[in-house]
């Protein structure tokens, strides 16, 4: 069945530094693929997304990259800061479907 | 801006009771769904509804049922709850449209069958 991996599960950097968080899809037909920050004790929330017709897409500190050819995707943070500590989830859906399919989660922790 | 609430944050139950779960929109979204949330397995989709009285099965429907009578409200039903079903329980809701819909999600609420 439809199946999205995450990886790192956990990933600790420092202040200032770059994360970088890498997602696998399989079902080939996913074109629209969020990501969602989920702050302790939160609600998850939209942070970026990219539609399959686009390889990059950029907003500020955040990037998220999509290669259709490997089936995967990628987030990256830059110049992170102590307030980007949360959980983040990709995910993958595709037209015609209603379901979203999550990625188990990457804890990132920004040390200061 | 968009809400989605939930009725409870937390909530302690006894194994066999029968739990409800509510949650509400105000955005007039057509799609409303059910996650739950457990520590290294993401969040999972219990079930879905893309329209009053319509529901459909999610990847792991059993021990639930949801009831949609209202287009704003999508319940969540443990018929007989279980200790393997303490979770936190996410629910949110799209516009319609299918994929490439943002999901909004309520806050949860954090469920403890004893």
């Amino acid at each position: 069945g439809e199946n999205v991996e995450q990886h790192p599960s956990t990933l600790s950097v420092q202040e200032g530094d770059s994360a970088v968080i890498k997602c696998t899809y399989s079902d080939s037909a996913s074109n629209y693929f969020p990501w969602y920050k989920q702050e302790l004790g939160k609600r998850p929330q939209l942070i970026i997304d990219i539609r399959s017709n686009v390889g990059e897409k950029k907003d500020q500190r955040i990037a998220v990259t999509l290669n259709k050819t490997a089936k995967h995707f990628s987030l990256h943070i830059t110049e992170t800061q102590p307030e980007d500590s949360a959980v983040y989830f990709c995910a993958a859906s595709k037209t015609g479907g209603f379901k979203i399919i999550f990625g188990a989660g990457t804890r990132l922790f920004v040390k200061a | 801006d968009v809400k989605v609430t939930q009725s409870s944050r937390y909530l302690v139950k006894r194994t066999g009771e029968k739990v409800f779960l509510e949650c509400v929109q105000d955005m007039d979204h057509e799609n409303m769904f059910w996650y739950r949330q457990d520590p290294g397995l993401g969040l999972r989709l219990i079930y879905f509804s893309y329209d009053v009285k319509m529901k459909e099965k999610g990847d792991i429907p059993e021990g639930y049922s949801v009831s949609r009578e209202k287009k704003e409200r999508f319940s969540l039903i443990l018929e007989s709850a279980s200790t393997n079903q303490t979770s936190m329980y996410l629910c949110a809701s799209s516009p319609a449209g299918g994929a490439g819909e943002t999901q909004y999600f309520g806050p949860g609420t954090r469920l403890l069958v004893l």
